[in-house]
């Protein structure tokens, strides 16, 4: 089993859905949880950061983290065909020595006008 | 705040070439930078961690001989693909951590693609 699962999609929506993007991971030692963001043929982008179980809201975009379940998930309201991209999480267990990330596979999401 | 650029952008070269590339904060000092490779509809791809004035930490399977690392300033790593071979071709990433800053957010360059003919 890979430590980190995701969907890699595609997944295709039409302008102003609700777009719900998840990982699954089996290390339990994970505490921060981060979703990044990569147009084709660019570099990711950092989006949401949390740390720890609970949500955190970033103007159209909802993190989730269910540490009991391992799961975490990215909601993004009223989607645009900006938003068309891979969505990648990420997960580590610290934010001192422990700081390597491991990443999920990414989900192409396309929003269609 | 928080850029990092990534030099050149495409690169297509012949076989048995070397190729460099270049990673740089602009706008912030790097205590860390990590290179990453990626393939096609595949997650990202630790190679090696870049610490600045030491040697890199190079993750298993990982040629630390094939893919050379420099972390000379704390705005500047390279990475140097020798002898270069077709299947060495793929998307290179950098990314960096800010000094001072939490040490588990990365800041990622655009990507380098190589093409190796």
């Amino acid at each position: 089993q890979k430590e980190v699962e995701q969907d890699p999609g595609p997944l295709s929506v039409p302008e102003g859905a609700i777009v719900s993007l998840n990982c699954t991971y089996s290390n339990s030692a994970f505490q921060y949880f981060m979703w990044y963001r990569q147009y084709s043929r660019k570099g990711p982008e950092l989006l949401m950061y949390t740390y720890s179980s609970g949500n955190k809201e970033d103007g159209r975009f909802t993190a989730q983290v269910d540490k009991s379940s391992k799961y975490i998930s990215l909601f993004i309201r009223d989607s645009q065909p900006s938003d068309s991209a891979t969505y990648l999480c990420a997960m580590s267990p610290g934010a001192g020595s422990n700081y390597k990330l491991t990443f999920g596979k990414g989900t192409l999401l396309t929003v269609n006008p | 705040g928080a850029v990092v650029s990534q030099h050149p952008s495409r690169v297509i070269c012949k076989s048995g070439t070397s190729v460099k590339i270049e990673c740089r904060s602009l706008d912030f000092q790097a205590t860390t930078m990590f290179w990453y490779r990626q393939f096609p509809k595949q997650s990202l791809m630790l190679m090696a961690t870049s610490n600045e004035g030491s040697k890199a930490t190079y993750e298993q399977g990982v040629e630390k001989d094939k893919f050379l690392i420099n972390h000379a300033s704390l705005t500047l790593s390279t990475l140097t693909v020798t002898s270069a071979h077709p299947e060495d071709s793929s998307f290179y990433i950098c990314s960096a951590v800010r000094q001072g800053g939490a040490k588990n957010i990365q800041y990622f360059g655009a990507g380098t693609r190589l093409s190796v003919l």
